[in-house]
């Protein structure tokens, strides 16, 4: 099972509002990931987590806040977005390391109204 | 930054047609990836190549790992309409280093 699931599929949020983004996966991996993409670009990296510590932010606005509870689940809290920040949020997961074979959810296609 | 030239940009052939593109670096690579992207989804991963010159088939798709380590290549034989959508190259230095996405393929395919 190469599965990692993101709730919700869709989000619409205005500038002002608190929400979150949720992924899980029970891979046993050890490493997770928040991409962003926008329409007909590769995703970007945005951050990185292993063993449940964040070892990489791609030097992301402080209005993204991520957060690791355990070693399954990985959130990502929003807050005081711009319309810019309207994207697809990819969550992935690996094995140890920074990136070995990646494998993606779904995503969450966020519109900041 | 580190890029990766993916070429080409966009294709659109005919159902049955076999497809070929590729993934360039400046730089030495010791992993290649191929994901393929559909509209509204996410990334899944098709191949996954970790030596110089191996080569690496999944169904009608095949992969190599340029023997210079600078490159890679994906094959699609036998296109069906199914075949539509992103297809993205993905490289990585090191076993800690993150991976480097190329700009994607867009495969289209003729009715």
């Amino acid at each position: 099972d190469t599965e990692v699931t993101q709730t919700p599929k869709h989000l619409v949020m205005g500038m002002t509002n608190k929400k979150s983004l949720k992924c899980e996966q029970h891979m046993g991996h050890r490493a997770m990931y928040w991409y962003k993409q926008k329409a007909k670009k590769p995703p970007e990296l945005m951050f990185v987590y292993s063993y449940e510590k964040l070892s990489i932010n791609e030097s992301v606005p402080s209005r993204f806040s991520p957060e690791c509870p355990n070693s399954s689940l990985l959130n990502l809290h929003l807050h005081a977005l711009q319309p810019e920040d309207s994207a697809l949020y990819l969550c992935a997961s690996s094995h140890t390391g920074t990136a070995y074979e990646q494998y993606f959810g779904p995503g969450t296609r966020l519109t900041v109204t | 930054g580190q890029q990766l030239n993916q070429s080409p940009q966009s294709m659109f052939i005919q159902e049955g047609e076999d497809v070929s593109m590729n993934c360039t670096s400046s730089s030495i690579f010791n992993t290649w990836l191929w994901y393929k992207q559909e509209p509204g989804e996410g990334p899944v991963l098709l191949i996954a190549l970790y030596k110089a010159g191996e080569l690496t088939s999944n169904g009608r798709l095949t992969a190599q790992f340029g023997i210079t380590r600078k490159d890679s290549f994906l094959n699609i034989s036998a296109s069906i309409p199914s075949d539509v959508g992103i297809y993205f190259c993905a490289g990585q230095k090191g076993w800690d280093d993150k991976i480097i996405f190329g700009k994607g393929t867009r495969l289209h395919i003729l009715p």
